[in-house]
């Protein structure tokens, strides 16, 4: 079975606050994503990875950013926490797209951060 | 802007009864498709992907695929209220990595 772990399910921080999400996979996907879910407004793509040092900006990457230095492991940080980004965080990940095998997207448990 | 879309509900079906939900998406190259249920407060779990046109089933889930219409649905069958849920249609835009969600349809089932 996949199993994608995020570092915590609830977090509170302080606007301002330099925060980091942690993420880690067990089975060997090339590719890594972070995720945030707002009610209304569906999942939407902050940054995703497809190897070690590697990474793209998704659809709202202002206001994070990201570190791959091994595999198994893709964090997001939020360098000065604002209350705008109270929100659910999901981590993912795939296989690499281009083969004959499926690369549906495995997500972690979820990181509920609150910012006050 | 390629998109995914599904009505966003609630879509109540009595116990037992069979439940539809649709989804159309804009890239006319997508070639896979993924249904995600996402209990509130949890995150998305996988239940379905299919890549060919028509029908895919897996226990009491059907996934059906319509490329020429553009168009994704999942059945269930004997609906349970363990079954009710958001549900999250997804598609590969382009063999980018990528995935493209919908916002999802929220599912109520009757007891």
């Amino acid at each position: 079975d996949v199993k994608v772990t995020q570092s915590s399910r609830y977090l509170v921080k302080r606007t301002g606050e330099k925060v980091f999400l942690e993420c880690v996979q067990d089975m060997d996907h090339e590719n890594m994503f972070w995720y945030r879910q707002d009610p209304g407004l569906g999942l939407r793509l902050i940054y995703f990875s497809y190897d070690v040092k590697m990474k793209e900006k998704g659809d709202i990457p202002e206001g994070y950013s990201v570190s791959r230095e091994k595999k198994e492991r893709f964090s997001l940080i939020l360098e000065s926490a604002s209350t705008n980004q109270t929100s659910m965080y999901l981590c993912a990940s795939s296989l690499l797209a281009g083969g004959t095998k499926p690369y549906e997207q495995y997500f972690g448990p979820g990181t509920r951060l609150t910012v006050t | 802007q390629k998109e995914v879309e599904q009505n966003s509900g609630p879509l109540s079906v009595p116990e037992g009864a069979i439940a539809s939900l649709n989804c159309t998406y804009s890239d006319r190259g997508s070639q896979s498709f993924f249904w995600y249920r996402q209990y509130s407060g949890k995150s998305p779990e996988l239940i379905m992907f299919i890549y060919s046109n028509g029908d895919k089933e897996d226990g009491r889930f059907t996934a059906q695929l319509n490329k020429a219409s553009q168009y994704v649905s999942l059945l269930i069958r004997d609906s349970q209220p363990s079954d009710s849920a958001t549900y999250l249609c997804a598609a590969e835009m382009n063999r980018d990595d990528k995935i493209i969600f919908g916002k999802g349809t929220r599912l109520h089932i009757l007891p």
